[in-house]
């Protein structure tokens, strides 16, 4: 059973859209949802992270927004850009040594 | 040096063959890690060492051994692999489980 569902799995973007990508979790007892970012030929590298305490966090052009009823957090890119272009993997993890990983999403940003 | 740094990069190896990854970390961190990527596949946690103690093995087949002989060098062993097993090997690091796990760039491997 896959324990985090990500879509899509695959999204194309015009330069300066807004980049949307979903996830949804059925373990309540996951308490830190990362986002990662991986170019070709390199290993994911850690983007944003959020508790369940917070709705939403912001770092730069990049937004997490988390739904604790529904289960479900995202990861929106503002300002969309060719060099964003890349595989994106959420992931959540319950305070201890589990980690689960979603399937991923390759976002391809046109100029 | 900086970061999580793996070796080889790539890696082709037969059925009946034995080899090993290694991997070093330069951060100072206290926990490392082994993971799995196949194309359209969720990233499998294989191993994890805290403080060079084993803490979690997810079931993974006994053709995979992983040691960790101090806090900056985790190796994985490998012998009589199948061809199923040909994936990118990665490995992390973090201080602390699970927080800011850095990731080094894997090894690519085939099992002819």
């Amino acid at each position: 059973q896959q324990q985090v569902k990500q879509s899509p799995q695959s999204l194309i973007v015009q330069k300066g859209g807004i980049s949307i990508i979903n996830c949804a979790y059925e373990n309540t007892a996951f308490d830190y949802f990362p986002w990662y970012q991986q170019f070709p030929g390199k290993g994911p590298a850690l983007l944003i992270a959020i508790r369940p305490d917070v709705s939403e966090k912001k770092e730069g052009r990049f937004t997490i927004s988390f739904n604790k009823s529904a289960k479900q957090f995202s990861l929106h890119i503002m300002d969309s850009q060719p060099g964003d272009s890349a595989t994106y993997f959420c992931a959540a993890s319950i305070e201890s040594n589990q980690f689960y990983f979603g399937t991923g999403t390759s976002l391809t940003v046109i100029p | 040096e900086t970061g999580v740094t793996q070796t080889p990069r790539h890696l082709v190896m037969g059925m009946t063959n034995k080899k090993s990854l290694k991997c070093e970390q330069h951060l100072g961190h206290n926990a490392m890690y082994w993971y799995k990527q196949s194309a359209k596949k969720p990233l499998e946690l294989m191993f994890v060492y805290s403080l060079e103690e084993r803490v979690e093995n997810n079931s993974v087949p006994s053709r995979f051994s992983p040691e960790c002989p101090n806090s900056s060098h985790l190796f994985l062993h490998l012998h009589t692999l199948q061809p199923e097993d040909s994936a990118l090997y990665l490995c992390a690091s973090s201080q602390d489980i699970p927080f800011q796990q850095y990731f080094g760039p894997g090894t690519r491997l085939t099992v002819t």
